[in-house]
C-alpha cells in the first residue's frame, strides 16, 4: 500500500505569493493533518480534516488555510507568502473511522517551501 | 496546556552502545504519547505509542519506552544502537483539544 504523498517536494517562491501544497493520504484514510516544521518553533499543528470537515485548527494566522476532498486528498494554502513561512510542511493521515484526534498518524515525506 | 519537554538537543552515541532519550510531560490525567522518529529528508515515523495498561512499551526497530506517572516521564530506549538509528527523535502527546504537541526533539549522532 502506498504511503502518505506530498507534492511538490520543493517549492520556492517570492514573498506576496501564494503557494498551493498537495497531500494524497494513504487509500482508506479519511482524516488528514497538516504540520510546520521550522528550526526554531519546531513542528506545529496547523489543521486536521475528517470527511471533508475541518475538526481542528492551530494557532495560525488566516493566510494559511486548507481543505479535503470527497477522495480525503487535502490542499494547503498559504497566501501572501513572508519570509517566516519557509518551512517544511508535513502532511499526516489517519485510518480513524470516526474523528477521535488520537489515531496513529502516518506522515509524509514533506514538502520544502522557501520563501526569498 | 499540556505539552512534552525532551530536555536533551543533541545526543552521541557508540554505535553498539544503549541509548536513552528523555521526554517528560505535563498532563494532569493520563496521556496519550508518543515517540516518531525523522530521518534526514525523510517525514516522521511512528516508533510507539502509551495509552493505558502496561507501563513499558515495546515498539519498532527494537525501541522500547517506559511511562512513569511518578516522575511525569516516558523515556525511549534502545539497548544496542546501529549507525541507522542516527536521526532526529520526537516525543509528542495529544492534548486536551486533540492537537498533537510535539517536544523540540533531540537529534541522536552514532560514532562508529
Amino acid at each position: 500500500k502506498a504511503g502518505v504523498t506530498q507534492t511538490p517536494r520543493y517549492l520556492i517562491k517570492t514573498r506576496g505569493q501564494q503557494v498551493t501544497l498537495s497531500c494524497s493520504p494513504i487509500s482508506g484514510h479519511r482524516s488528514v493533518s497538516w504540520y510546520q516544521q521550522t528550526p526554531g518553533q519546531g513542528l506545529q499543528f496547523l489543521f486536521e480534516y475528517f470527511s471533508e470537515t475541518q475538526r481542528n485548527k492551530g494557532n495560525f494566522p488566516g493566510r494559511f488555510s486548507g481543505r479535503q476532498f470527497s477522495n480525503s486528498r487535502s490542499e494547503m494554502n498559504v497566501s501572501t507568502l513572508e519570509l517566516g513561512d519557509s518551512a517544511l510542511y508535513l502532511c499526516a493521515s489517519s485510518l480513524a473511522q470516526t474523528y477521535s484526534g488520537r489515531d496513529e498518524q502516518f506522515f509524509g515525506p514533506g514538502t520544502r517551501l522557501t520563501v526569498l | 496546556a499540556q505539552s512534552v519537554t525532551q530536555p536533551d538537543i543533541h545526543i552521541t552515541v557508540s554505535e553498539g552502545a544503549s541509548l536513552e532519550l528523555r521526554c517528560n510531560y505535563s498532563y494532569g490525567a493520563t496521556p496519550y504519547l508518543f515517540w516518531y522518529v525523522q530521518s534526514p529528508g525523510q517525514g516522521l515515523q511512528l516508533l510507539l505509542k502509551y495509552f493505558s495498561g502496561d507501563t513499558l512499551v515495546q515498539g519498532i526497530k527494537g525501541f522500547e519506552a517506559e511511562f512513569k506517572r511518578s516522575q511525569s516521564s516516558f523515556n525511549l530506549r534502545k539497548p544496542s544502537v546501529h549507525w541507522s538509528d542516527a536521526a532526529e527523535y520526537f516525543c509528542a502527546v495529544v492534548r486536551d483539544d486533540y492537537k498533537l504537541s510535539f517536544g523540540a526533539g533531540t537529534t541522536v549522532t552514532v560514532r562508529a
